[in-house]
C-alpha cells in the first residue's frame, strides 16, 4: 500500500532563517506531488505541484520554492522566512492521470518567531 | 473555471443529531467528487468519493450522492458522535484529472 511521510511534525524558526520541509511517498511510482499551506482556521492554499522529477509549477508567488530531486521526494524550501510564512504545511500525492483523489501527509506546523 | 462551494461553518450539533453539510460545484464536463475530513492537528483524510452522476459514496456512516441535476454533493450522517468533530472539505477533480479544487472547509463540533 502507498504511504506518505512528512517531517518534521512541528518546527519553530526565527524570522530570516532558512527552511527545508521534506515529503516522501512510498508504494507508488510517478505520483503527482503537491504542497499546500493552511492558515489557522482557513482553507487550503495550493503552493506548488509537480508532475515529474524537476518539474515544478508554482501557484502563488512568494519567498518559498519547491524541488523534486527524486521521483517520490518533494521538498519545500525558503532562504529567508517571513512572519507570514507561519502555518500548517501539507504534502499530498495522487496517481498521475484520471480523476484520482489526493492523499495527504500528517502536516508540519511551522511557527515563525 | 471549476469551483466548489460549501456551507459556512461552524456547525455545532448535539450527539445523535442529523448532519447535512451542503456542497455545490461548478464544472465543465464530468468531474469526480470527494469529501475529506481533517481532525485537529492532522492532515486531510479521504472520507468518501463519487465518480459519476447518481453515485453514492459512503464511509463510517457518512453518505453523499453525486447530483448532476443540482450540481451538488451534500454530506450527510444520520447520527453524529463526538468523535466526528472535525473540519470537512468538499473537493472535485476536473474532467481532465489535471486540476483539483477544494472548498473552504466546514468546522463541525459535536457536543455530548
Amino acid at each position: 500500500s502507498q504511504t506518505i511521510h512528512q517531517w518534521p511534525a512541528t518546527l519553530v524558526q526565527p524570522v530570516g532563517s532558512p527552511l527545508s520541509l521534506e515529503c516522501t511517498v512510498e508504494g507508488t511510482s510517478n505520483p503527482n506531488l503537491y504542497w499546500y499551506r493552511q492558515a489557522a482556521g482557513r482553507g487550503l492554499q495550493l503552493l506548488f505541484y509537480s508532475v515529474g522529477i524537476g518539474q515544478i509549477s508554482s501557484e502563488v508567488p512568494q519567498n518559498l520554492s519547491a524541488s523534486r530531486p527524486q521521483d517520490r521526494q518533494f521538498i519545500l524550501s525558503s532562504k529567508k522566512l517571513l512572519l507570514s510564512d507561519s502555518g500548517f504545511y501539507l504534502c499530498a500525492w495522487s496517481v498521475m492521470g484520471g480523476q484520482q483523489p489526493q492523499h495527504f501527509g500528517d502536516g508540519t506546523r511551522l511557527s515563525i518567531l | 473555471g471549476d469551483s466548489v462551494t460549501q456551507m459556512e461553518g461552524p456547525v455545532t450539533l448535539s450527539e445523535e443529531a442529523c448532519l447535512t453539510i451542503n456542497c455545490t460545484y461548478t464544472a465543465t464536463g464530468y468531474p469526480s467528487l470527494f469529501w475529506y475530513v481533517q481532525y485537529p492537528g492532522e492532515g486531510l483524510q479521504l472520507l468518501l468519493k463519487a465518480t459519476k452522476a447518481d453515485d453514492k459514496g459512503s464511509n463510517k456512516g457518512f453518505e453523499a450522492t453525486y447530483r448532476k441535476e443540482t450540481t451538488s454533493f451534500h454530506l450527510e450522517k444520520g447520527s453524529v458522535q463526538v468523535s466526528d468533530s472535525a473540519v470537512y472539505f468538499c473537493a472535485l477533480s476536473d474532467w481532465t484529472g489535471n486540476q483539483f479544487y477544494f472548498g473552504t472547509g466546514t468546522s463541525l463540533t459535536v457536543i455530548p
